[in-house]
């Protein structure tokens, strides 16, 4: 079972702004780094943000990524097809003592 | 170019214990800080991590899980092996590999997943 809460679904338009949110705890968001995953159909996640807010090299600066108390979000601007993927949020949990993931949001592209 | 890849059986019934291997190139398990990671998603749902072994053989299990699984490594061979016991039907899902850093719990490479399904 997921410990971190996304809303299963987000969708725009070409070229416009999506921002997906990322509810945790003090346990695990409130107290560690944030990671973003793209995972494209059929295909294995791969590290879109680390860190909160860091993109590994290659991810376009059109991805960002932001971390606030026990929340953090994910946004993406001018939005392509090609963006049309699930995202997962992880973080740390202390509690657990290891690493938890969202709940997933699929992302449209209308 | 780190590559990884998951093997193992496609299909397994109850109560049989479930062994997958991950085989991996482009970095080495005997270095420091390295680890790989096990992970898992059942079919329309969210990622769950199971198991993670680390360069100097430290192991850490998901605590929901920790009584069924094993995980081990065979550095000379660049593999890592998850054996997980009494495989369920709800244990049906894509098993993934994945490269870590120990002291950052993020995966920055994966395997392309195997599909693991649990019926009689």
């Amino acid at each position: 079972q997921s410990v971190l809460t996304q809303p299963p679904s987000a969708s725009g338009t070409p070229g416009q702004r999506v921002t997906i949110s990322c509810s945790g705890s003090i346990s695990n968001i409130g107290s560690n780094y944030v990671y973003w995953y793209q995972q494209l159909p059929g295909t294995a996640p791969k590290l879109l943000i680390y860190r909160n807010n860091q993109r590994p090299s290659g991810v376009p600066d059109r991805f960002s990524g932001s971390k606030s108390g026990t929340s953090a979000s994910l946004a993406i601007s001018g939005l392509r097809s090609g963006d049309e993927a699930d995202y997962f949020c992880a973080a740390w949990d202390n509690s657990l003592s290891g690493p938890v993931f969202g709940t997933g949001t699929k992302v449209t592209v209308l | 170019q780190v590559t990884l890849r998951e093997s193992g059986p496609a299909l397994v019934k109850p109560t049989q214990t479930l062994t997958l291997t991950c085989t991996f190139s482009g970095f080495s398990l005997s270095t420091s800080g390295m680890c790989v990671s096990w992970i898992r998603q059942p079919p329309g749902k969210a990622l769950e991590w199971l198991a993670r072994i680390d360069w100097d053989d430290d192991k850490y299990y998901s605590t929901s899980l920790k009584t069924r699984l094993t995980i081990s490594k065979d550095t000379s061979k660049n593999q890592v092996v998850l054996r997980i016991t009494n495989m369920d039907p709800v244990d049906t899902g894509t098993y993934y590999c994945a490269r870590c850093r120990v002291g950052a719990p993020y995966f920055d490479f994966w395997g392309q997943g195997i599909l693991v399904t649990v019926s009689s």
